[in-house]
């Protein structure tokens, strides 16, 4: 499985954009991009995901370079309660989380 | 929104007590997965199940853990005789059987072992 390396944590003004980069330089021709988060203790909650095309949904939108190395989520509209720990994780079969980036939405 | 059930939220039991953990998956998924994490910790991958079998497992998924769909709605992971280390939040995930598809997770049980 692909690796990734995120930032541990970023603060962001409510009502700002927030953008959370993330590089997975190893990922391979048929791996997805997934976003999931954690708010407090409970359980991860499904984002975004991608291939190769940039992707936007409800909650956010998933930018990836055309060389596929790295990739970046953006919440349009930070409020208080995406305060959490984001996750970007290449290959679905068997999601393996790491530490995230802890994104704290400030008022 | 169709949910992941986990029950029961909170449970505290004796080191070397036998724990059964209880979820309800989304009704038409088919790929169903348990992860652990430990307080302070990231979150942990136990095992997945398809198919009726255990399609992979974790180092941490040894023989004391086992894990099982008794009735087509349930799945359930059993803890044959915990220990002081098993003490976690475990969360219950499922997913469709369309590939790529975001895993919907339940909200967990508070495991404590005294």
């Amino acid at each position: 499985d692909a690796k990734t390396t995120q930032p541990p944590s970023m603060d962001c003004a409510e009502g700002r954009a927030a953008n959370l980069p993330c590089n997975h330089s190893t990922i391979s021709g048929n791996e997805y991009v997934y976003w999931y988060r954690q708010i407090h203790s409970q359980g991860p909650q499904y984002i975004i995901h991608g291939l190769k095309n940039n992707e936007t949904n409800e909650m956010a939108s998933l930018i990836i370079t055309e060389d596929r190395k790295s990739s970046t989520l953006i919440l349009p509209h930070a409020t208080l309660r995406d305060t959490a720990v984001y996750y970007c994780i290449v290959n679905d079969y068997k999601l393996s989380f790491g530490a995230g980036t802890t994104v704290t939405v400030r008022a | 929104e169709p949910e992941v059930t986990q029950t029961p939220s909170h449970q505290v039991t004796q080191m070397g007590q036998e724990v059964i953990l209880r979820c309800v998956p989304i009704s038409n998924h088919l790929y169903f997965y348990w992860y652990r994490q430990i307080l302070g910790q990231k979150v942990e991958f136990l095992v997945s199940f398809y198919n009726n079998e255990i399609s992979e497992k974790s180092e941490i998924f040894d023989d004391q853990f086992s894990v099982e769909r008794p009735d087509g709605s349930n799945f359930t992971l059993k803890i044959r005789s915990t220990k002081l280390e098993d003490s976690a939040m475990y969360f219950c995930a499922s997913r469709t059987g369309t590939t790529h598809y975001g895993y919907t997770f339940g909200s967990g049980t508070r495991l404590t072992v005294v």
